[in-house]
Formats: C-alpha cells, structure tokens, sequence
C-alpha cells in the first residue's frame, strides 16, 4: 500500500476563516511534507516532519501552522489566508531516505 | 542549492511518435525519482533509480540514470493520448530528506 489520503479535495475559505487540511499514510514512513503548488509549476516544499518532530520550515508565513499529531498524520492549520495562497496543497511522506508519495492533494481557494 | 534543470519544458506530439525527456545538474545526486501528474491531481511515482548507468523500464517507459548520477532522461515509445500530463523530475540529496524538483515537462499527445 503507497497511499497517502488528503482531505478535503477542495476548499473555498474567506480571509477570516480558520480551516485545516488533513493528511494520513500508514506506510510507516517516519518523514512527512507538506508542499505548495502553483498551476504549471513543480511543487514548493514548505514543511518536513522528521520522526514527528517539525524539521524544516522554508521560512512560511505563521498563517500556515504544521502539526504531526502522530507517524500516520499530518495537519495544516490555515488561519487568516491571502487570496495569493490558493494553491494545490500536496502532502507527501517517505522513508527518509529517498522516494516520497505525494497524496491527491487539496485544492485551496482563498476569496 | 542544488538546480535540476528539466526539457523541454513543453512537448506537443501526434499519437504514436517516441519522446525523450531530459533533467540534468551539475550536482551529484543520492536518487532520482520521475513522477506523472494530471490537473488538480497530485503527483503519482512512476519510477526511483538510484545506480549510477541504471536503465528501468516500465512499459512503453524507458528510464534511464546517468553514468555520474547528476542527468536522467524519460523515454516514451509510441506515446498514447493517455501519457498526457506533467512529467517531474525530483532528485534526492545524501541526507535524502529533501527532493530537488526539475521544473516539469508538460507533454500533450495529440489523437
């Protein structure tokens, strides 16, 4: 089993609103991603979780808070969002070692 | 940092004609992984080589490593309307915890 789920598929949220994005693998992968993605663009890493623990942050806006509640699941807390912030949010995990599975991803649109 | 530079950057062919994608850097790399992505999707693993000269096949896919471990190339033979997507290339470095991403070959095949 390679999959890692991604909920919701799409999100519409004000600039006001509080939402989260969930992502859950149970491949025993101890590393997990969360990635940005413009259209036509490859996707921007923005977090890694490192045997749970937050391991690099690429310098993200705070509106963006991370959050590994434990080795199958991966949170993205959205808090008072630009519209230049819809995006495909992709969450990815891996053995730390080399490949990593990306989910279906959400789509994310900030009005 | 670590560059990985993909071509073309757009490919637009008739069904049953052959294709090669390139990604190469100047940089040495642990592994190197291709994925296919569709719109609003996320990307799906095709293939990982890791050996220096390796050559996988998947199909009508030929994938092949670089002697030096810093290019890899993707060809198609005979491409079907069905291989239409975004080809990414991403490579691994040492601590492995981190991919580097080509900047995608978006492929259209024509019926």
């Amino acid at each position: 089993d390679t999959e890692v789920t991604q909920t919701p598929k799409h999100l519409v949220m004000g600039m006001t609103n509080k939402k989260s994005l969930k992502c859950e693998q149970h491949m025993g992968h101890r590393a997990m991603y969360w990635y940005k993605q413009k259209a036509k663009k490859p996707p921007e890493l923005m977090f890694v979780y490192s045997y749970e623990k937050l391991s690099i942050n690429e310098s993200v806006p705070s509106r963006f808070s991370p959050e590994c509640p434990n080795s199958s699941l991966l949170n993205l807390h959205l808090h008072a969002l630009q519209p230049e912030d819809s995006a495909l949010y992709l969450c990815a995990s891996g053995r730390l070692t080399d490949t990593q599975y990306f989910g279906p991803g959400t789509r994310l649109t900030v009005l | 940092t670590q560059l990985l530079e993909q071509s073309p950057q757009f490919l637009s062919i008739q069904e049953g004609e052959n294709l090669t994608v390139y990604c190469n850097s100047s940089s040495v790399f642990s592994s190197l992984q291709w994925y296919r992505q569709e719109p609003g999707e996320g990307p799906v693993l095709l293939v990982t080589v890791v050996t220096g000269g390796e050559v996988k096949k998947l199909k009508r896919l030929t994938f092949q490593f670089g002697d030096a471990r810093k290019d890899s190339s993707l060809h198609i033979t005979a491409a079907q309307t069905g291989d239409t997507g975004l080809y990414l290339c991403a490579a691994s470095n040492n601590a492995g915890n981190m991919l580097t991403f080509g900047g995608g070959t978006r492929l259209m095949v024509k019926p």
